[in-house]
């Protein structure tokens, strides 16, 4: 069965610094993984979508890969601002699966501090 | 952009009450979904539908039901609500193997 782990739980940083966030799966067997990001007390915004046959994606001053191998994707940000305080979850949708389930992380809880 | 609406914000009902939660999505994507969130547990999928008329459970099913009769809308129903239903509920729609979107939410609390 596949399972998605994040860690850490949660994460505080200064403004400006370059972080990375993890996101690792038991199974590599996956058709595609993405990050979300949710904001307190709202819906998830997709942020990026890996095909497993891609390495890595790009969007303004995110960056995330893919190592099926490893079962391990990071989602990079870099000179992080305050407005990027969220959770931030991953998901995977496996191979097997014809009906486009998502697996979940629980999510990591940025905080950038001014 | 796609747009995914959901019918209310904030909700509260009492236990035994019948609640409606709908979902409304303007691409025309043929799968819809409805999870619940809740602190510690993360998201849970309780059904999904990938065509009109169609439906599958999700890991969490019971107490629920779902209705599809148009493409665009997906109602999750709660036939007697009950305090273990306080969640966040999320509504979803995707095409294919693209990406998932998700409405702003729901936060109903049964009391």
């Amino acid at each position: 069965k596949q399972e998605v782990t994040q860690i850490p739980a949660a994460l505080s940083v200064p403004e400006g610094e370059n972080l990375v966030l993890n996101c690792s799966f038991t199974d590599s067997a996956i058709y595609n993984l993405q990050w979300f990001r949710q904001d307190p007390g709202k819906g998830l915004t997709s942020l990026l979508l890996i095909q497993s046959s891609q390495r890595e994606q790009t969007s303004g001053r995110l960056n995330a890969s893919l190592d099926k191998s490893s079962g391990r994707s990071t989602l990079y940000i870099a000179a992080s601002q305050p407005g990027d305080s969220a959770t931030y979850l991953c998901a995977v949708r496996g191979d097997w699966d014809s009906n486009y389930q998502l697996i979940w992380g629980a999510g990591t809880k940025l905080i950038i501090k001014p | 952009d796609v747009k995914v609406t959901q019918s209310s914000r904030y909700l509260v009902k009492r236990t035994g009450e019948k609640v409606f939660l709908e979902c409304v999505q303007d691409m025309d994507h043929e799968n819809m979904f409805w999870y619940r969130q809740d602190p510690g547990l993360g998201l849970r999928l309780i059904y999904f539908s990938y065509d009109v008329k169609m439906k599958e459970k999700g890991d969490i099913p019971e107490g629920y039901s779902v209705s599809r009769e148009k493409k665009e809308r997906f109602s999750l129903i709660l036939e007697s609500a009950s305090t273990n239903q306080t969640s966040m509920y999320l509504c979803a729609t995707k095409q294919g193997s693209r990406e998932q979107y998700f409405g702003p939410g729901t936060r109903l609390t049964v009391t």
